[in-house]
């Protein structure tokens, strides 16, 4: 979508080794969220970020950090990635509007 | 803890049919109530939204049925078309949560020719 981008949107690693997943948005918006999508569970957040520096645990956060240095950038990291982590990832951002814009997600594998 | 749950997970219309998708909810702080639809290989997209003071709401062929009472909502897709097949998420927000959504698990609409 117009003004929010995710990279990369395809990877393939390996059980152990470190991923960083990035969001970037010319929105300019407050709000920025890291869900994951995985059949019969919807989408469940992450973590999400209400400023730079600030952000907090979603209800799958396990596994996950995040950092939001500028307010365009959101970064998600898996420190060490596990099968179970194999999913889509989303990030979204919202205005004062309340309406999320969705990026076009990640594909991340696990093996 | 799933606040929002969705039924069915999965739904076959013909074309020209009525779709219907309906979410329930148990949080009453919640006070924000949109539906996204998302395309293969997309990220979901809004579709429609509605707040708890108004019954319902209608965009083009799209209708929200909102019941504060029996806190259940649902999405209704007035002559259903082929491009309407698609994955359907109904959400809620909470005053007191920020902007975070809760999302219900997700409808798979398939709408035949």
């Amino acid at each position: 979508d117009a003004g929010i981008t995710q990279s990369p949107r395809h990877k393939v690693t390996e059980t152990g080794t470190p991923v960083t997943l990035r969001c970037h948005q010319t929105e300019n918006h407050r709000y920025m969220y890291w869900y994951r999508q995985d059949p019969g569970h919807g989408l469940r957040l992450i973590h999400y970020s209400y400023g730079v520096k600030d952000t907090d645990k979603g209800e799958v956060s396990d596994g996950y950090s995040v950092s939001r240095s500028k307010t365009e950038d959101f970064l998600l990291t898996l420190e060490s990635a596990t099968s179970s982590q194999t999913s889509v990832y989303f990030c979204a951002i919202s205005g004062l509007n309340y309406g999320y814009t969705f990026g076009s997600g990640t594909r991340l594998t696990v093996v | 803890q799933q606040q929002v749950k969705q039924s069915p997970q999965s739904l076959i219309v013909q074309k020209g049919g009525i779709s219907i998708i309906n979410c329930a909810y148990e949080n009453t702080a919640f006070d924000y109530f949109p539906w996204y639809q998302q395309f293969p290989g997309k990220g979901p997209a809004l579709l429609i939204a509605i707040r708890p003071d108004v019954s319902e709401k209608k965009e083009g062929r799209f209708t929200i049925s909102f019941n504060k009472s029996a806190k259940q909502f649902s999405l209704h897709i007035m002559d259903s078309q082929p491009g309407d097949s698609a994955t359907y998420f109904c959400a809620a927000r909470s005053g007191d949560s920020g902007s975070r959504l809760t999302f219900g698990e997700g409808t798979q609409l398939t709408v035949n020719p």
